[in-house]
């Protein structure tokens, strides 16, 4: 069955970064499309990042371009953000989701249970 | 940017029919995906394509769009429908963008 688990949230002080990982196992991962999605504390579901499945194309949010950074490894099902120059509004529950195409758009088949990380000082 | 506008909140009585509402511009010619989030939990997809069921969802969970709106419809709900139910598309950008919409709150009476 398909797994994704998140893992490298943790507490942090604005400005620093932080690394976090969703391991992915129960399909191909190198023949999926991943994304990152956020939720912060009582809020709803805001789109962090895109991934296309061999990594060449990848695709952000206004709110975290040029300070988040998408990747993957697909020799280890891996997937990737590294976080800079964190600030207190990235304060969230962050979700790996694979990517799913039907006959108009994609969506999201599958969730991880998420990670949070919290910025503050 | 895209701008989806869902209620804040519906209330259903056990098995009558609930009916939440996704609203954007032309949002008929976008498809839609809908998600149940129960608290605690992280999402789980219900619907796709506007109406197509992934395996494992029930019968009883169904969607249309047209126009300017698109319709999460759960027929004779159940306790365990009591969720946050959240619609998305794609914005249409080459950026392939999601959008979600704000999210509304299922409470089963």
């Amino acid at each position: 069955q398909v797994q994704l688990v998140e893992s490298g949230g943790g507490v942090v002080q604005p400005g620093r970064s932080l690394r976090l990982s969703c391991a992915a196992s129960g399909f191909t991962f190198s023949s999926s499309a991943m994304h990152w999605v956020r939720q912060a504390p009582g809020k709803g579901l805001e789109w962090v990042a895109l991934i296309s499945y061999h990594g060449t194309n990848k695709y952000y949010a206004d709110s975290v371009k040029g300070r988040f950074t998408i990747s993957r490894d697909n020799s280890k099902s891996a997937l990737y953000l590294q976080m800079n120059s964190l600030r207190a509004e990235d304060t969230a529950v962050y979700y790996c989701a694979r990517r799913s195409c039907g006959s108009t758009t994609c969506y999201a088949d599958y969730w991880g249970q998420g990670t949070l990380v919290t910025v503050s000082s | 940017s895209y701008v989806l506008t869902q209620p804040p909140s519906v209330s259903v009585a056990p098995g009558q029919t609930a009916r939440i509402t996704c609203g954007g511009n032309n949002i008929g010619t976008k498809g839609v995906h809908w998600y149940q989030q129960k608290p605690g939990q992280a999402p789980v997809l219900v619907l796709y394509d506007d109406s197509d069921r992934p395996s494992g969802i029930p019968e009883r969970f169904s969607g249309s769009n047209s126009g300017n709106t698109a319709t999460l419809t759960i027929s004779r709900v159940e306790a365990g429908d009591e969720a946050d139910y959240y619609c998305q598309v794609w914005d249409g950008s080459s950026d392939q963008r999601w959008v979600f919409g704000e999210g509304t709150k299922l409470t089963v009476l």
